[in-house]
Order: C-alpha cells, then structure tokens, then sequence
C-alpha cells in the first residue's frame, strides 16, 4: 500500500449530468476526509469519515453533494446536476486517529473536475 | 474570515541560500500546525509539523518555528534545493474539532539557479 488513491485523476463533465469519484485512504486509516481546491485557494473542508460514519459536513457541501464510506474502507464523493462553480480539484485525505495525539492527514492526488 | 493567513503569495530565493515561509493563524484553539507541499497536479504532499506544546521542529533542512504568542510559525528550508520549488500550504488543526484542517491560501515558491 503506498498511499491515498484517487479515480478519476481527471473528469470532463457536461452541466447537469452527475459525477462520482472514488477515494481509497491508507489502509489502516479510520478517518477519511473530503477536500475542494480551487484556483489560489488553499483545500477548503468539505466533509469527514470516522470509519463508515460521516461527522461532519461544511456548508459549503450543498444538497447537491453526498458522500459515503460503506464499508469505513473506500469512499465515494457523488455531485448531482454539477454546475459550473463546481469545478475544482476534490482532494481526499486519511489518517489514523489516536485518542491522544493529533494525527497527520495524507492526502490523494486528487480529481480533476471540469464542468463545461 | 481567513483562519490561517499566508500573506506572501509567491517568494524567490537563490540556491543553496535560506528560504523562510511566513503564516499568521487568528483561532487561539488550533494546537497543530503542518506544512504541506504540492507539485501541480498532485495532492499536497506533508512536510512538517508541529503541536502546540512545542516551539521548534526540526526535519533534516526543514524547521518549522512557532511563537504562540504572536500566533505566528514559520517554515525554514535550509539550504534551498531546485526541488524545493512548489507550492507551500501552511495548514491548522484543533483536537476538539476532529482535526479537520484549516489551510492559508499558499505561498510559491521558486528556488533560482
């Protein structure tokens, strides 16, 4: 295992249509988290996994977004009828959290998302 | 409302001399900073950190400063290689807020021949 995957690397999409991207953490890794990047912005906080239970969601994450981690292994980020401003880098990070320390997240190479 | 400010969008700095990377966060509850490094088109990649308890962190030519006081840290690299050329994400976290990341907004920087 070498680190966090992300499928696609790269997504062309049409406004409207749905899109999904997969994210597979660290394999020992029982937090998963969800990241957009955009252009000169640093990753902004979308939503986080503790094994297969989703804690928390930002706001920006709208009705459009859901995400799932079924089994506490893989994740999946779905976006409904995309919209243009939806185009972005999703970024997909894990770590192993310790009841007493603070943990590293690495992230995936992310999903390229265009939104024509 | 920018939690962790990088006020420097880009820095140029000659091989093999000191690169130094400035950030500024607001929230007196982070205790962990990290600095992360991207290459276009890859994820950001973790370089350093450092807890809250501590004011120096030292990895091989990366040291990451903290002063809790002035809510300031610094990244220095030491000497600065070609490769060290990217994009530098000085990043926050708190434990009691599930350790989700604040990121600044990056600084670029280009290590000349």
């Amino acid at each position: 295992d070498t680190g966090v995957s992300q499928d696609p690397r790269h997504k062309i999409t049409k406004r409207g249509q749905n899109v999904t991207f997969r994210c597979d953490p660290i394999s020992e890794h029982n937090r998963l988290y969800w990241y957009r990047q955009t252009l000169g912005q640093g990753p902004e906080f979308l939503t986080y996994f503790q094994n297969e239970a989703q804690l928390e969601k930002s706001r920006l994450l709208s009705d459009r977004f859901s995400a799932e981690r079924p089994k506490g292994s893989f994740s999946t980020l779905e976006i409904q009828r995309t919209e243009q401003g939806d185009s972005a880098m999703y970024l997909c990070a894990s770590s192993l959290s310790r009841s007493l320390t603070t943990d590293t997240q690495y992230f995936g190479p992310g999903t390229r998302l265009t939104v024509l | 409302d920018q939690q962790v400010k990088q006020n420097s969008p880009s820095l140029s700095v000659q091989e093999g001399r000191i690169s130094i990377l400035n950030c500024d966060y607001t929230n007196s509850m982070f205790d962990y900073f990290l600095w992360y490094k991207k290459y276009p088109a890859e994820g950001p990649t973790f370089l350093i950190s450092i807890s809250s308890i501590k004011d120096k962190n030292e990895d091989g030519r990366f040291t990451v400063f903290l002063n809790k006081s002035a809510k300031h840290l610094s990244l220095h690299i030491v000497p600065s290689q070609p490769g060290d050329s990217a994009v530098y994400f000085c990043a926050a976290s708190a434990r009691d807020r599930d350790d989700k990341i604040i990121f600044g907004k990056g600084t670029r920087l280009h290590i000349l021949p």
